[in-house]
């Protein structure tokens, strides 16, 4: 899987949008952008995933430039219950033997 | 999203003795599954991986004889900390993906708390 930079850490407050950055410049032509959410003491969480260009359901956004080097996930208006850990996985988990591996995440704190 | 469950969500056990952690995928075919641990405040470390009626590839570090994977169906994979010492105390979770068309993504369970007296 192509390595991954995200930032440590990121505070917000509730209402507002969070845009979280990551890059990964050397993604692979086969390989998706996948971000996952995790709470304390929880399994991640599948948030969503993208190939190109902008993603976009219930919870978040994605968008993913023309070069696929970085990716930002967008949390539109958040509220405190969206304090977690946001992680940025870049890989291809269709081809087997494909592992899936975590990078330091970034930690959200959202504030009254 | 698929639904992956991790059974215990929380276990107690002597040192010296062995715990099982059982991933189950409810609702689709895991081909393959993913076990990892967490430390507090850290990322997760994949331990090893595993793919329906073969052996597990275990990362570097990992012992393969102190934690035995067995992923003997599609749906199930196990996980057994032997002779656990208070040092393997932590917070262990399973990945899964599958299907019949192949998911581009995983599906995690909700994790189990090893503590280890």
């Amino acid at each position: 899987l192509a390595k991954t930079t995200q930032p440590i850490s990121m505070d917000s407050y509730e209402g507002q949008e969070v845009n979280i950055t990551c890059s990964h410049n050397n993604i692979a032509t086969n390989d998706y952008i996948t971000w996952y959410q995790q709470f304390p003491s929880q399994g991640p969480r599948f948030i969503i995933q993208g190939y190109k260009t902008k993603v976009t359901n219930e919870v978040a956004s994605l968008f993913i430039p023309a070069d696929r080097k970085s990716s930002t996930l967008s949390l539109p208006r958040v509220s405190l219950s969206d304090t977690a850990v946001y992680y940025c996985l870049v890989g291809d988990l269709r081809a087997a033997g494909n592992k899936l591996t975590f990078g330091g995440g970034t930690r959200v704190l959202v504030k009254p | 999203g698929a639904v992956v469950s991790q059974h215990p969500s929380w276990v107690i056990c002597k040192s010296g003795t062995s715990v099982k952690i059982e991933c189950r995928s409810l609702d689709f075919q895991a081909t393959t599954m993913f076990w990892y641990r967490q430390f507090p405040k850290q990322s997760l470390m994949l331990m090893a991986t595993s793919n329906e009626g073969s052996k597990a590839t275990y990362e570097q570090g990992v012992e393969k004889d102190k934690f035995l994977i067995n992923h003997a169906s599609l749906t199930l994979s196990t996980l057994t900390v032997t002779s656990a010492h208070p040092e393997d105390s932590s917070f262990y979770i399973c990945s899964a993906r599958g299907g019949v068309r192949g998911h581009t993504e995983a599906f995690f369970g909700q994790g189990t708390r090893l503590t280890v007296v």
